[in-house]
């Protein structure tokens, strides 16, 4: 079956500092989207991405999605400590309901 | 902003009975899902639900879990029989455009199995 693989699982930075997170599946997506998860909280939507290669901003995040639409990675310039917190991705593969999460990467962030 | 209510928001039960897990998802939407997260791991989905039926569930999902919408507002998970691996925070989502759309999670409902 489908498996979304993504890494680092952990990720320690200084504040000030970029983070990057990569998200592989093990098949072609129709759309992958992305997740944040504060300690004790839910998941909540960040952004949708579709096309090729695709990349969308929000403010200090970037958002690529791969050519081949198997990978995608999130990428977030000077982390500030309200960045804390565990990034999914999610991927859907064409024709289905089901939204598969990668394992997800913690982020922290040292003032 | 409209939001994904779920009741209980903690849960404790005995090995062998059972729970249900209650759900009010936004009310225009009409795509209903659970996932559930053991602790520190990641979300894993459970089921779909459209048009008044499944419309896909994974393999976790087996003859021990079942879900309902009773009536317009609720979206129920009924699992029988707990066993501890039960154990979870479950989370329930709605979506107005299904899979190619962004999920609404509500805030989850945790479940600790004797």
């Amino acid at each position: 079956g489908q498996q979304v693989m993504q890494i680092p699982q952990y990720q320690h930075v200084q504040e000030g500092e970029d983070f990057t997170t990569y998200c592989n599946s093990s098949t072609t997506l129709s759309n992958i989207q992305w997740y944040k998860q504060r300690p004790g909280g839910h998941p909540v939507f960040l952004i949708q991405l579709v096309k090729s290669g695709e990349v969308k901003k929000q403010k200090r995040l970037t958002f690529q999605f791969g050519e081949a639409k198997k990978n995608s990675s999130l990428h977030i310039t000077a982390t500030q400590t309200t960045d804390v917190g565990t990034y999914f991705c999610a991927g859907l593969e064409g024709g289905s309901e089901k939204l598969v999460f990668g394992k997800g990467t913690k982020l922290t962030v040292n003032p | 902003e409209p939001e994904v209510t779920q009741t209980p928001s903690h849960q404790v039960t005995q090995m062998g009975q059972e729970v249900i897990l209650r759900c009010v998802p936004i009310s225009n939407h009409l795509y209903f899902y659970w996932y559930r997260q053991i602790l520190g791991q990641k979300v894993e989905f459970l089921v779909s639900f459209y048009n008044n039926e499944i419309s896909e569930k994974s393999e976790i999902f087996d003859d021990q879990f079942s879900v309902e919408r009773p009536d317009g507002s609720n979206f129920t998970l009924k699992i029988r029989s707990t066993k501890l691996e039960d154990s979870a925070m479950y989370f329930c989502a709605s979506s107005a455009a299904g899979g190619a759309g962004e999920l609404f999670f509500g805030e989850g409902s945790r479940l600790t199995v004797l």
